[in-house]
Formats: C-alpha cells, structure tokens, sequence
C-alpha cells in the first residue's frame, strides 16, 4: 500500500502563476482534507471533502480551489499565487466513523515557495 | 482556530528520560489524537483517546485525559534518540467534526 501519495515534493511559483498540488490515496478512504503547516502556526484545514462530488471550506479556504471526482483524488488549485501561499502543505486522508474515530493518514507533504 | 494548544512548546531531555507533552482545549470532544511529526515528514497517527476514557497506553507512551479540565498529556517514557520530533495533540471541532491541530511540541532527545 502506497498510502497518500503527494506531488510534487518541492514547487517555486512566482506571483500570479497557477498550480495544482496532487493528492492521491489507496484506502479507499472516504474524507479526504488538505493543511497548510506554517511556522509557529500548526497545520490549519485548507478544504475537505466527505465523499466524491462533495467538498467544503476549511479554515483558510482563500486562494485555494478542489475537487473530488474519484474516491482516490483530492486535487488542491491555487488560482493566482501569492507570497503568503508559501507554505508546506499536507494531504490527509481517513474512513468516516462516528464520532470521527477514526485516524487522519498523511502524506509528506509539498514544500511551496512562492517568490 | 487552535482547538489544541500543546505545553511546553519544545522539550529537550537526555535519552533514557521520560518526556511529558500537554494539550489543552477549549471545547467538548468525542475524542483526542496524538500525532508525531519528523522533519521534514508528514504527521503519523499515535494513539486516540475517547472521551469516556481516562488513560491510554501504547508501548512506552501513555494518554491520559481529563474532560473536567479540558486537558491531555503524553507521556514517552524510556526516550531514545529517535523520538525526536514534534508532537501534536488533535481534537474534532465544527459540524463536520474535522480534526483541529494544536502548533505542537518540539522534542530533542540527546544521545
């Protein structure tokens, strides 16, 4: 099992480009988020999605785009990036359990610089 | 918003030291994550608390929780070199129950 799989490892952008950030899992896992890490910051909910065809916004959802065709993939757009958009981000993955039992599995992130 | 705050932020001990990690929060939860985070790595599942319980073990670390106080600590005991790293406590927050981390925990375990 490969997980949650994230492309790519590291991105420069410049001010006004796009991008999307990969996101793909193999556990059938029904939700799906993705986190920002910023220093002194913590990991902050970006958007997450409880099923396919079905997202919301997080805590910080400006500037950032998905969508959730597949169960497997949970694609993260940025439409016109910004300096405050560098960041390292992170996928997450997890069954849906009552009581939200259930363990959040990450993958190693995408380390995003935006000059 | 934070949900979790995790106390001290870092924490340096010579290995064979036992560690200590505490999170505090600021509503009801059904339950409480740990999560360790290497560098550079993304963060790995610990151990899950529910609110109905008290104490936890898992090999060497042990959870405790106190919902009257709205707090949790981690325990490592017999540190090695390789739990360096940073620790995070999580509890579900909002209508969709999705999981709010605290900043976290640096811990340094010198040989």
């Amino acid at each position: 099992n490969a997980g949650v799989t994230q492309t790519p490892k590291f991105q420069v952008l410049k001010t006004g480009q796009s991008m999307t950030l990969q996101c793909a899992q193999d556990m059938n896992h029904e939700y799906m988020s993705w986190y920002r890490q910023d220093p002194g910051m913590g990991l902050r909910l970006i958007h997450y999605s409880v099923g396919a065809g079905i997202t919301d916004q997080g805590e910080v959802p400006n500037g950032y785009n998905v969508s959730r065709s597949t169960t497997e993939d949970f694609p993260l757009r940025l439409l016109s990036a910004a300096p405050s958009q560098t960041s390292v981000y992170f996928c997450a993955s997890s069954y849906i359990l009552q009581g939200r039992d259930s363990p959040l599995h990450f993958g190693n992130g995408t380390r995003l610089t935006v000059t | 918003s934070q949900q979790g705050e995790e106390d001290p932020q870092a924490l340096s001990i010579q290995e064979g030291e036992n560690a200590t990690m505490n999170c505090s929060y600021k509503t009801s939860i059904n339950n409480l994550q740990w999560y360790r985070q290497n560098s550079g790595r993304g963060l790995v599942h610990l151990i899950l608390i529910r609110s109905n319980e008290r104490e936890k073990h898992s090999g060497r670390l042990r959870v405790t929780l106190d919902t009257s106080k709205k707090s949790s600590s981690l325990l490592i005991t017999a540190s090695r070199a390789a739990d360096t790293a940073s620790y995070f406590c999580a509890t579900a927050g909002g209508s969709q129950g999705n999981l709010i981390f605290g900043k976290g925990t640096k811990l340094s375990v010198k040989p």
